[in-house]
């Protein structure tokens, strides 16, 4: 058990919804990480915040988005869902980006979204 | 762009052989990271390299870091059943601890 946990394990949804999945990171740690794992693409990084504020950005669509709040627990928000938006979705966390150990990052066990 | 390839991308063998996967860049990383990710579940994280040349162990996994911090290994000696899985580097640049993923190494050890 990694320490990190995400809500719901499975979504299924119809196109054009919007869905909202959950992270709370481990006790402790100010980065969070969201990342989608697809057949064909692999382990994608999305966007990461720290202690409350956007940090980086991968290839995350405009359709989606996220947010961490005061407790530090962080949501991703995906909306006007496509076919291709199926995917597991994975939320991981860190001490934060001042030290080398913080790199570490520790990974929640996923949520799978299907989109039908 | 930082791009992380591994290889081989599909490996079966035998309980007992011992096999070597690579993660290889044209890019520097602050540190690389090995995962195992089992079907339906979160990878979690083996080791964490961080000086050039580094290597530990774990157990039958010997990992190493390249002197150039751009590529690494993991060997595993007498592989047993329980070592099926999929097997992920990830690299993390010097901005941010964004962490860039190889494609991974499936591997199947078959009693």
């Amino acid at each position: 058990d990694s320490g990190v946990t995400q809500t719901p394990k499975h979504l299924i949804t119809a196109t054009g919804q919007r869905v909202t999945l959950r992270c709370s990171p481990r006790s402790g740690d100010l980065s969070v990480y969201w990342y989608q794992q697809s057949l064909d693409q692999g382990l994608q990084f999305l966007i990461q915040y720290y202690n409350g504020e956007e940090r980086a950005k991968g290839n995350i669509l405009e359709r989606f988005s996220a947010q961490q709040f005061p407790d530090l627990h962080s949501e991703l928000n995906l909306s006007s869902l496509e076919l291709g938006d199926s995917a597991l979705y994975f939320c991981a966390s860190s001490a934060g980006p001042t030290r080398i150990s913080s790199n570490e990052q520790f990974f929640g066990p996923g949520t799978r979204l299907t989109v039908l | 762009t930082q791009l992380l390839e591994q290889s081989p991308q599909f490996l079966s063998i035998q309980e007992g052989e011992n096999l070597t996967v690579y993660c290889n860049s044209s890019s520097v990383f602050s540190s690389l990271q090995w995962y195992r990710q089992e079907p339906g579940e979160g990878p979690v994280l083996l080791v964490t390299v961080v000086t050039g040349g580094e290597v530990k162990k774990l157990k039958r996994l010997t990992f190493q870091f390249g002197d150039a911090r751009k590529d690494s290994s993991l060997h595993i000696t007498a592989a047993q059943p329980g070592d099926t899985g999929l097997y992920l580097c990830a690299g993390a640049g010097n901005a941010g601890n964004m962490l860039t993923f190889g494609g991974g190494t499936r591997l199947m050890v078959k009693p």
